[in-house]
């Protein structure tokens, strides 16, 4: 009964790569949040997804930052040129839905560090 | 704005001893739930406690309590019989029962020393 799954653990980026985030949410969950975590603060809603559909993106950045939940596969966070301050750690969660269903069921992954040199 | 305010950026407490971590929080909603969420080195988030804002009764996990006034708007979690592993930094955290995104606060780096 695998949790939410985030690949890879740690990313390293030159300033103006891509970087690309995957998250395979816990079985049986078609909602997926991603957060993020910068030095020192806590986590930070960036933006919720259903599969194929953008529900909420009011927490990400307006421009080089997307995300997806295609109806196969994993959720990706993309970034587009990097910058040194997205290093972070970036977080995903999932529910089977939301009101009741997170407050029992928001499960996390183990998160991705990206780090921009 | 729904905000969640930890004023102890850090703190100390010997094995075995007794250690509270403060909580306030912010929203013009009534019905809410409030979460405590461990990070260790390992970056994992571990749910530690919950507590439905409807519900007086305060909620227990083990070594764990808290104590919620809603009034005051204030959950602040206990941890009794500390261990050395629970070093870690401490989250407080909500969400409304409207809404799917959670409100964390800045946390809370806990050392448990021998």
């Amino acid at each position: 009964n695998a949790g939410v799954m985030q690949n890879p653990r740690h990313l390293v980026r030159r300033r103006g790569q891509e970087a690309r985030l995957r998250c395979s949410p816990m079985k049986g969950h078609s909602h997926v949040y991603w957060y993020r975590q910068l030095p020192e603060e806590g986590l930070k809603f960036m933006v919720y997804l259903q599969k194929e559909n953008i529900i909420d993106e009011s927490g990400m950045p307006k421009e080089r930052f997307s995300a997806e939940f295609p109806k196969e596969g994993p959720s990706i966070l993309r970034i587009q040129q990097v910058v040194r301050g997205d290093s972070a750690a970036y977080f995903c969660a999932s529910s089977r839905g939301t009101g009741t269903e997170v407050y029992y069921g928001y499960t996390f992954g183990s998160g991705t560090r990206l780090t921009v040199v | 704005a729904q905000t969640v305010t930890q004023s102890q950026p850090e703190m100390s407490v010997q094995e075995a001893e007794t250690v509270t971590l403060s909580c306030t929080y912010d929203t013009s909603e009534n019905n809410y739930y409030l979460f405590w969420y461990k990070q260790p080195p390992s970056r994992q988030m571990i749910l530690v406690i919950r507590q439905e804002a409807y519900k007086q009764q305060n909620a227990t996990e083990n070594r764990f309590s808290v104590n919620f006034q809603k009034a005051a708007k204030s959950f602040s979690l206990k941890i009794s019989d500390s261990q050395l592993g629970d070093t870690a930094m401490y989250f407080c955290a909500f969400h409304t029962n409207s809404g799917y995104a959670l409100n964390f606060g800045k946390g809370t780096s806990l050392l448990v020393t021998p």
